[in-house]
């Protein structure tokens, strides 16, 4: 069974530097979304592609945060400078259809630890 | 977005029958329940979808009444493995955002 592919699965880093987490969705999926997930809350979209196209980033912070998605497949989310309230759970998800965006496929996720 | 209510948590035993009620009042006309199960450290893994009247597969059971402001997740038979955090969530199936709550944190014991 296809997979949502992300690495890495563990980073730690100290307040103030750079990180990327990488996620490569299942073949075939246009649509993408990055996820950040607290421990005990739900899951926070942060930013949804459309192909290469972001079609909604109004969650992401902007002034740290970035998202690329080059040619339309895998996808890169880094943070700069990174903060202690960054540490959480993030996410990467891929749906296959437009019609169908309830229904999406995750990945194992990246655990940040800042400290 | 409609705005969805479950139990913050339930405990049940191996085999039972366990039954999450959602609460989603503000629901349109447009809009589909899905439910996710969440395991420790893993993402979220959609269940089941539905719109109106029951739906089942091979995990869970769906039942939807006919005014739609509610829905209950069944999970028949459950073992330790079903240990897991359900999420309930509505939208529009082309909606360009679904909001996942706190979910319901489900505790099976022996």
């Amino acid at each position: 069974e296809a997979e949502v592919a992300q690495s890495p699965r563990y980073k730690i880093t100290e307040k103030s530097q750079a990180v990327a987490f990488w996620c490569d969705p299942i073949s075939g999926h246009a649509t993408l979304y990055w996820y950040r997930q607290i421990l005990g809350q739900g899951p926070e979209l942060l930013v949804q592609f459309q192909d290469e196209s972001v079609v909604d980033d109004s969650q992401l912070p902007k002034d740290r945060f970035s998202a690329e998605r080059l040619k339309g497949v895998d996808s890169t989310l880094k943070i700069q400078p990174a903060e202690l309230g960054d540490s959480a759970m993030y996410l990467c998800a891929s749906s296959p259809r437009t019609s169908e965006l309830t229904i999406q496929y995750f990945g194992a996720g990246t655990r940040l630890s800042v400290l | 977005l409609a705005k969805t209510t479950q139990p913050i948590s339930m405990d049940s035993y191996e085999g039972q029958e366990v039954n999450i009620t959602c609460s989603h009042n503000n629901i349109a006309t447009n809009d589909y329940i899905t439910w996710y199960q969440q395991f420790p450290s893993q993402g979220p893994r959609f269940i089941i979808q539905g719109y109106k009247t029951k739906v089942t597969n091979e995990v869970a059971s769906l039942f939807i009444p006919a005014d739609r402001k509610s829905s209950t997740l069944s999970l028949p038979r459950v073992s330790l493995s079903d240990t897991a955090v359900y999420y309930c969530l509505v939208g529009d199936s082309s909606a360009s955002k679904i909001i996942f709550g706190s979910g319901t944190r489900l505790s099976i014991r022996p």
